[in-house]
């Protein structure tokens, strides 16, 4: 069984610049979260996807938006960087919705903004 | 609103002995999970133990145990006979709707 996988595993990206952070969810999970981990900090929920649908949004502005296939893999773009979006970005899958089901994580994707 | 609050930022322990992480939480769900999560230096984020907060019995999982007091919204882990792996970054977090609400972590050493 593949764990949850995410790509890149670090990257740079400029000021004022778009990026798109990519999840592979496990086999036979259909729901997905973000979540952005500051250095020295807890994770930060962003949102959750359920089925291609987002179904649930932390306190994060809209050029944080996301997206959910068919197959339950889900990207996090963000646009307009700020310096302050340097962080370590978390997906996690789960094979529910709802607070019964364990959540699998990602290793994550370092973003870097300069 | 969701909070989680862990106190100890840092901590260490002597191979093979005991210690204590802290945390407290404030929800107003009676129905609600904690969580406390493990992060090596690795940075995948694995799960340690899970507690379901209509459960008075506490969780464990080998090693590890919780203390949860759920009138004063504390959710302690224990760590036995501590070993070297164990070093990390250690997450309290409480799940009571789509979302997960995490502490600030606390780094845990162990020493040889």
């Amino acid at each position: 069984e593949t764990g949850v996988t995410q790509s890149p595993t670090h990257l740079i990206k400029t000021r004022g610049q778009q990026v798109t952070l990519r999840c592979s969810s496990q086999s036979g999970h259909n729901t997905v979260s973000w979540y952005q981990q500051a250095l020295g900090q807890g994770p930060q929920f962003i949102f959750q996807y359920y089925r291609e649908e987002e179904n649930g949004r932390g306190n994060f502005p809209p050029r944080f938006s996301g997206l959910q296939f068919p197959n339950y893999s889900s990207e996090l773009n963000v646009n307009a960087l700020e310096l302050d979006d340097s962080a370590l970005y978390l997906c996690a899958s789960s094979p529910g919705l709802g607070t019964t089901y364990e959540q699998y994580f990602g290793p994550g994707t370092r973003l870097t903004v300069t | 609103a969701q909070t989680v609050t862990q106190s100890q930022p840092e901590m260490s322990v002597q191979e093979a002995e005991t210690v204590t992480l802290s945390c407290t939480y404030d929800t107003s769900e009676s129905n609600y999970y904690l969580f406390w999560y493990k992060q090596p230096p690795s940075r995948q984020m694995i799960l340690v133990i899970r507690q379901e907060a209509y459960k008075q019995q506490n969780a464990t999982e080998n090693r590890f145990s919780v203390n949860f007091q759920k009138a004063a919204k504390s959710f302690s882990l224990k760590i036995s006979d501590s070993q070297l792996g164990d070093t990390a970054m250690y997450f309290c977090a409480l799940r009571d709707n789509n979302d997960m609400r995490f502490g600030a972590g606390t780094r845990l050493t162990v020493k040889p």
